[in-house]
């Protein structure tokens, strides 16, 4: 069956980095797009980017929203059938569930469990 | 970029009501609409796709409609279970957006 397996809780300082991984399985990589987003505490679902496991991260196979343009980098490891989320300069309103996504086209079918991120000095 | 308004943003129902909810978009997306419930703690699940498509193992009792701008979601008896927050998002082109989210309560 399709799992979308995350990586665990992470705590950041303003202005690290972080890079949260999303692995795959139950079907084959490299036919669909993974969606990323996020749920801050109180907050709704705000969708962050796209990227076409195809060919990864090449020009034109991915699709950032404006909020994050320069500051996020969505990739994929087709031989580990794993995708990554890199945030950077975080602040507290980083703060936030992260969720990966298999997008099938239209819909959003298979989620991660999502990955708590906590950004505090 | 599209912009998703829902309405209400919270409801409050008693088991086995009728709850409807709306959302918005700010052009033409034709039937590129997908509903989704999230219970907090959790994944949020997708419950139709193509603005009426029932996502499989999805209960009867959720239904939606709509196209162009104007989309709806239905709960036809509202369950225990039910109780969570609902969004819709259109998936006409990038960037993909959200309405705001409908929060159903137990009243």
């Amino acid at each position: 069956q399709v799992q979308l397996v995350q990586s665990g809780t992470e705590v950041k300082k303003p202005g690290a980095s972080v890079k949260v991984s999303c692995k795959a399985s139950g079907y084959t990589f490299t036919s669909y797009g993974i969606t990323w987003l996020r749920q801050a505490l109180g907050q709704g679902l705000e969708w962050m980017g796209w990227i076409s496991a195809y060919n990864g991260n090449t020009n034109g196979n991915t699709n950032y929203a404006q909020k994050f343009q320069g500051r996020v980098t969505l990739t994929t490891d087709t031989s580990t059938s794993t995708a990554y989320m890199e945030l950077r300069s975080l602040t507290s309103d980083d703060t936030a569930v992260y969720f990966c996504a298999l997008e099938l086209g239209i819909r959003l079918d298979y989620w991660g469990q999502g990955t708590l991120l906590t950004v505090s000095s | 970029d599209i912009q998703m308004t829902q309405s209400p943003s919270s409801v409050s129902a008693s088991v086995g009501d009728r709850v409807t909810i709306t959302c918005r978009a700010s052009q033409d997306i034709s039937t590129y609409l997908a509903w989704y419930q999230h219970i907090p703690g959790k994944a949020p699940k997708l419950l139709i796709y193509g603005a009426s498509t029932l996502q499989s193992g999805v209960p009867s009792r959720f239904s939606g409609s709509g196209s162009g701008t104007d989309f709806t979601l239905t709960i036809s008896s509202l369950q225990p279970e039910d109780f969570a927050t609902y969004y819709c998002q259109q998936a006409n082109s990038f960037p993909r957006t959200f309405g705001g989210g409908t929060r159903v309560e137990i009243k």
